[in-house]
């Protein structure tokens, strides 16, 4: 059974940098591009990118600005960077499996597989 | 791609049959997602291209719809489906959800 298991700092003062990891177990980490995806009171469910085993990185105009996604396919496991963090990025962060990479590109499919969430408070 | 659901809350009795509504700003086929989540945890996938259910989801839930409109279907309403549900659609990236549809179950 895929599991996903995340890790990274949870409280941040206003301007720093979230940092979060996501590490994936049992599944073929190359097959897939990995997603973050954050619940926050003023925007809800809000996909933030996804990157896949070659780099490549897809980012939600939203949050392109300040988001940086990297990835360790020896390790199993990939990253998130939001720069400049502020109250309104405040919220739970989940990673998940997003859908299949093909030729570096995705094939549509849901999030069928997500981490159990990082709670983000900046104060 | 906005995403928008309703009603926003419902109060059905156990046993009962609701239906929640989404649509989408624009066309989306069927690439349409629906899911469950309860108080502290991750959203779970509960239905997804409009229609093709998760495995181990319960027959109860069904999904139909093509295009704009999309709806989830309960039915003999247990007192664990009390929960938040959502839609998703991933026709086009950045992929969005609707606002959620919260069910308490009286």
């Amino acid at each position: 059974q895929v599991q996903l298991q995340q890790w990274g700092a949870g409280l941040l003062k206003p301007s720093e940098t979230l940092s979060l990891t996501c590490g994936v177990y049992e599944e073929s980490f190359s097959g897939y591009f990995w997603t973050w995806i954050r619940q926050t009171p003023g925007k809800g469910l809000e996909w933030i990118g996804e990157i896949n085993h070659s780099g490549t990185t897809h980012y939600n105009p939203s949050l392109e600005s300040r988001v940086v996604m990297s990835i360790e396919t020896s390790r199993n496991r990939f990253s998130l960077e939001l720069t400049s963090v502020s109250a309104a990025d405040m919220g739970i962060y989940y990673c998940a499996r997003g859908p299949q990479s093909i030729a570096d590109r995705p094939i549509v499919d849901a999030f069928h597989i997500w981490g159990q969430g990082t709670m983000v408070t900046v104060s | 791609i906005q995403m928008t659901q309703s009603p926003s809350t419902l109060s059905p009795s156990v046993g009962d049959r609701v239906t929640i509504t989404c649509r989408a700003s624009q066309r989306i086929t069927t690439w349409l997602a629906w899911y469950q989540q309860k108080p502290g945890k991750a959203p779970k996938l509960l239905i997804y291209k409009a229609s093709t259910l998760e495995s181990g989801v319960p027959s109860r839930f069904s999904g139909s719809g093509f295009g704009t409109e999309f709806t989830l279907t309960i039915t003999s309403l247990q007192p664990d489906d009390s929960a938040t549900y959502y839609c998703q659609q991933y026709k086009s990236d950045p992929y969005t959800f609707g606002q959620g549809t919260k069910l308490e179950i009286k």
